[in-house]
């Protein structure tokens, strides 16, 4: 299967701990974007990047998120001390460069965190 | 007021029917619109892409952009029960790279 990979699909944790997505783009594909899907409101985007570069982080909240792409091996969507708040669907897309700044993106089936 | 507004629907159709589905906007400056189809938990799965104004057909899907009216739509043709989905129209300038997305149009066509 050549598609964008995420798990795990489905995560729970009780608040204070901490949450790791994980997302393995499409074969070829060097840009990474995550986006979050809360319950009743549309996909949000979060951050942008490239191999070991983030190049836009203005969707994601100041505190406790962060991301990379490391050289080798999936990028990391990581949520410290999470929150009820941070319960949604984390998606993970992915891009040629050639395509990178046109929408064109490929997501994964998500990765559903519930924060007890 | 939203960058992006669409009607959240549920839609009922009979298969066969002709489905429009559509989204208005507020920021000028997007160039880049695309549908997207997003199957109950599942991923988003892109459906028509559009640069600028104009009409794009593929298939049993068209897909219009009227940039004066800041209005863009998805037509299918010929509906079929596979069809039943949440419709999401999504769109970006040419700075940036966020798309954003309506909220979806849940689409049921039955038989």
């Amino acid at each position: 299967n050549a598609g964008v990979m995420q798990n795990p699909r489905h995560l729970v944790r009780r608040r204070g701990q901490e949450a790791r997505l994980r997302c393995s783009p499409m074969k070829g594909h060097s840009h990474v974007y995550w986006y979050r899907q809360l319950p009743e409101e549309g996909l949000k985007f979060m951050v942008y990047l490239q191999k070991e570069n983030i190049i836009d982080e203005s969707g994601m909240p100041k505190e406790r998120f962060s991301a990379e792409f490391p050289k080798e091996g999936p990028s990391i969507l990581r949520i410290q001390q999470v929150v009820r708040g941070d319960s949604a669907a984390y998606f993970c897309a992915s891009s040629p460069a050639s395509t990178g700044g046109t929408g064109e993106l490929f997501f994964g089936e998500g990765s559903r965190l519930t924060v007890l | 007021q939203k960058e992006v507004e669409q009607d959240p629907g549920p839609l009922s159709v009979p298969e066969g029917a002709i489905v429009s589905l559509n989204c208005t906007y507020s920021n000028s400056a997007f160039q880049y619109f695309m549908w997207y189809r997003q199957y109950s938990r599942k991923g988003p799965e892109l459906l028509m892409y559009t640069y600028s104004s104009g009409n794009k057909e593929d298939g049993r899907f068209t897909a219009q952009v009227d940039k004066s009216s800041k209005y863009i739509s998805l037509f299918i043709r010929d509906s079929q029960p596979s069809d039943s989905a949440t419709y999401l129209c999504a769109m970006k300038s040419n700075s940036g790279y966020a798309l954003n997305f309506g909220k979806g149009t849940s689409l049921l066509v039955t038989p």
